[in-house]
C-alpha cells in the first residue's frame, strides 16, 4: 500500500528545534518530488518546502533559513528539520508526494498525503 | 510571490446543486494549477491537476477549467459527501502557494 506516515511533532518552546519524519511505503521518496505542507489551527494550507528527485530544495519565505528538508533513501524517509521555532509555526504538518501522470509527466500537484503531525510552539 | 485568491470564501448549497468555485492568480501560471478537497481532521485529497485533468478515482461530477490567471472548479451535482473545504494550488513558480479555501456548506 502506498502511504506516508509522519512522526516527530509535539510541544516545543519558542526558539527550540524539532525534526519531523515522514516514512514512505509502496514507493521510493528519492524517485519523486516531495513536500511539506502545514495548516495552522482553523486556517488554510501553506506550502512549506519541496525536494526534487535530483536533490534541489525550495522553501517558503516564512521558513527559509530556519527549516531544512532532506531525505534518507536507505530509510525511504523524508525529514523536516525545524530550528528557531516561533509561535506562528504552530500547525499540523503534512508530508505529500508529488504527482505524475501519463508516462511520468510532472504535474506540480500532490497525490498522496500523510495523516499529519501536530507541532505546537509555546512556552 | 504569486497570490491565489479564491471566491467565494464560503457557499451554502443543497444536494443536487451546481457549485462553481473560482481561483484567480496574481500573475499568469499557464495550467500549473491543482484543486484539493479537505474534510475536517483529514488530509487534503487531490481532485484536479493541470487545471482540468481529473485525478484517477475522482467522480466525474468534478471538473476544472481555465488557464493563465482565471480558473474554476465545478461540482455539477452536489452530493452529501462533497461538503468540505476546497483549495487551489499553483505550481508555476516558487514559492508554491494555495488559495485561502472555499467552504461548501449545507443549505
Amino acid at each position: 500500500e502506498v502511504q506516508l506516515v509522519e512522526t516527530g511533532g509535539g510541544l516545543i518552546q519558542p526558539g527550540g528545534s524539532l525534526r519531523l519524519s515522514c516514512a514512505a511505503s509502496g514507493f521510493s521518496v528519492n524517485n519523486n518530488y516531495m513536500s511539506w505542507v502545514r495548516q495552522a489551527p482553523g486556517e488554510g494550507l501553506e506550502w512549506v518546502s519541496l525536494i526534487y528527485s535530483g536533490g534541489n530544495t525550495f522553501y517558503a519565505d516564512s521558513v527559509k533559513g530556519r527549516f531544512t528538508i532532506s531525505r534518507d533513501n536507505s530509510k525511504n524517509t523524508l525529514y523536516l528539520q525545524m530550528n528557531n521555532l516561533r509561535a506562528d509555526d504552530t500547525a499540523v504538518y503534512y508530508c505529500a508526494r508529488g504527482h505524475y501522470y501519463g508516462s511520468r509527466s510532472y504535474s506540480g500537484a500532490f497525490d498522496i498525503w500523510g495523516q499529519g503531525t501536530m507541532v505546537t510552539v509555546s512556552s | 510571490d504569486i497570490q491565489m485568491t479564491q471566491s467565494p470564501s464560503s457557499v451554502s448549497a443543497s444536494v443536487g446543486d451546481r457549485v462553481t468555485i473560482t481561483c484567480r492568480a496574481s500573475q499568469g501560471i499557464s495550467s500549473w494549477l491543482a484543486w484539493y478537497q479537505q474534510k475536517p481532521g483529514k488530509a487534503p485529497k487531490l481532485l484536479i491537476y493541470a487545471a482540468s485533468s481529473l485525478q484517477s478515482g475522482v467522480p466525474s461530477r468534478f471538473s476544472g477549467s481555465g488557464s493563465g490567471t482565471d480558473f474554476t472548479l465545478t461540482i455539477s451535482s452536489l452530493q452529501p459527501e462533497d461538503f468540505a473545504t476546497y483549495y487551489c494550488q499553483q505550481a508555476d513558480s516558487f514559492p508554491w502557494t494555495f488559495g485561502q479555501g472555499t467552504k461548501v456548506e449545507i443549505k
